[in-house]
């Protein structure tokens, strides 16, 4: 079946400019988590949902990070006013309830 | 908290040589172990687990056992190929319902022929 997608997979953007990144999970799939591929940091969890719900957003790196996911599926990570800092891969993952959990191919952002 | 700390990198072996990866880890619990691997302009794919101690997981000719004695998930291979060229990460998940897994730094294999 089909995996976890993620688009865009590249973003390129402006210092300050908002960006809007979204995974699509395995159908069926309760639980999603978002984290972040850094050279400085390595892979950083960031946030984690269970159905619609966030019980843990702790991963956040600060208050210009959100994201929602609706219907149980579809989710969006948003950063507002990037900076050159967030440049990373963003991946997303997705698992059913055993805790194994597979990754999209990521969305490459680069901050100008 | 929980981290994993795991063998630097680079690591450069011939064909056919024995491949070993350490991994420690410090967590709370009774998290489960996990051994991801990325191939070139690949994603992150699963290359094998283990979610209790003394488990062994295996996988295309990689095996690591879960040992909670030493807080080790080692990665071994017998004989690694060319194709086995790739970054390798362990990970834990606390499991605690929230599986939100916690990585090692990644240590990048080359193989030469």
């Amino acid at each position: 079946g089909a995996g976890v997608s993620q688009s865009p997979s590249n973003k390129v953007t402006e210092k300050g400019k908002d960006v809007e990144l979204r995974c699509d999970p395995i159908s069926g799939h309760t639980a999603l988590y978002w984290y972040r591929q850094s050279l400085g940091q390595g892979l950083e969890f960031l946030i984690y949902f269970q159905g619609n719900s966030a019980p843990d957003k702790s991963g956040l790196p600060s208050d210009r990070f959100s994201a929602e996911r609706t219907g149980g599926s579809v989710s969006t990570l948003t950063i507002q006013r990037t900076q050159q800092e967030d440049s990373a891969v963003y991946l997303c993952a997705s698992s059913p309830t055993t805790p194994t959990q597979y990754f999209g191919p990521g969305t490459r952002l680069t901050v100008l | 908290g929980d981290s994993v700390t795991q063998m630097e990198g680079p690591v450069t072996l011939s064909e056919e040589a024995f491949l070993t990866i350490n991994c420690t880890y410090t967590a709370t619990g009774y998290p489960s172990l996990f051994w991801y691997v990325q191939y070139p302009g690949e994603g992150l794919q699963l290359l094998l687990k283990a979610t209790k101690a003394d488990d062994k997981g295996s996988n295309k000719g990689f095996e690591a056992t879960y040992r909670k004695e030493t807080t080790s998930f080692h990665l071994e291979k017998g004989s690694v190929q060319v194709s086995d060229s790739a970054v390798y990460f362990c990970a834990l998940s606390p499991g605690l319902g929230n599986e939100k897994l916690t990585f090692g730094t990644g240590t990048r294999l080359t193989i030469i022929p």
